[in-house]
């Protein structure tokens, strides 16, 4: 069965703490992306990142970097010196081939506090 | 350019009542899927429409329909509703069946309240 966990369900932070979030997923695909959502109070899933099952590479953007490890089927997130700002729920999630349907975690909620 | 919009942004209704809710997709894109978010959830894959007809369900009762016009935008229906049915509603849309690698656009929900 296609599966993505997030074990953390919240995590709270002070601004400037680096702050990583969890991501295992189970696929029985051989070839498969995996995406990092942001979702903030308004309610609009923000896209930030995806990766393909070939790659991996790990990938820099700014403050936020991921971690993907197919031997261990993570797909890791972290943010660097965070903010404010980055308070949201963050949900990871995996395509379902042929089909489009994205399957999401539960979502890590992150507060970053002043 | 504008991006995936939905209406109405919230609504109340109660048990027993039928709801329909409306999604215009971004620009360019032709599929439209909806996701059903229930309080501290994941969204979860409700159906996808692609060339007016639906092509893909998720684990949903026959009480949720949808449909697709010819411009792309789409509606979700929901007869005779139930508490459990309280959500933030979510349509994503998508270019082809599944989308350029993959990626898909999310409007910013509508949120149904079921009294």
């Amino acid at each position: 069965a296609q599966k993505v966990t997030q074990a953390q369900t919240e995590i709270s932070v002070v601004e400037k703490e680096d702050v990583t979030l969890d991501c295992v997923y189970e696929t029985r695909d051989t070839t498969y992306y995996l995406f990092w959502y942001k979702q903030p109070p308004s309610g609009e899933l923000v896209f930030l990142i995806r990766r393909n099952s070939f790659d991996e590479q790990n990938e820099i953007s700014g403050r936020y970097s991921w971690n993907f490890q197919k031997s261990t089927s993570s797909f890791n997130f972290t943010i660097t010196a965070s903010q404010v700002v980055d308070s949201a729920v963050y949900f990871c999630a995996l395509i379902e081939n042929n089909t489009g349907k994205l399957i999401f975690g539960q979502g890590t909620t992150l507060q970053v506090k002043p | 350019d504008a991006g995936v919009t939905q209406s109405p942004t919230h609504l109340i209704k109660t048990r027993g009542q039928q709801v329909t809710l409306r999604c215009s997709p971004k620009s360019g894109h032709d599929t439209v899927s909806w996701y059903q978010q229930a309080l501290g959830q994941g969204p979860q894959f409700i159906f996808q429409y692609y060339e007016e007809e639906e092509r893909q369900r998720g684990n949903f009762p026959d009480r949720f329909s949808g449909h697709q016009f010819p411009n792309y935008s789409s509606e979700l229906n929901v007869n005779a509703l139930l508490l459990g049915d309280s959500a933030l509603y979510l349509c994503a849309s998508s270019q082809g069946l599944t989308g350029v690698a993959g990626e898909l656009f999310f409007g910013e929900g509508s949120r149904l309240t079921v009294l």
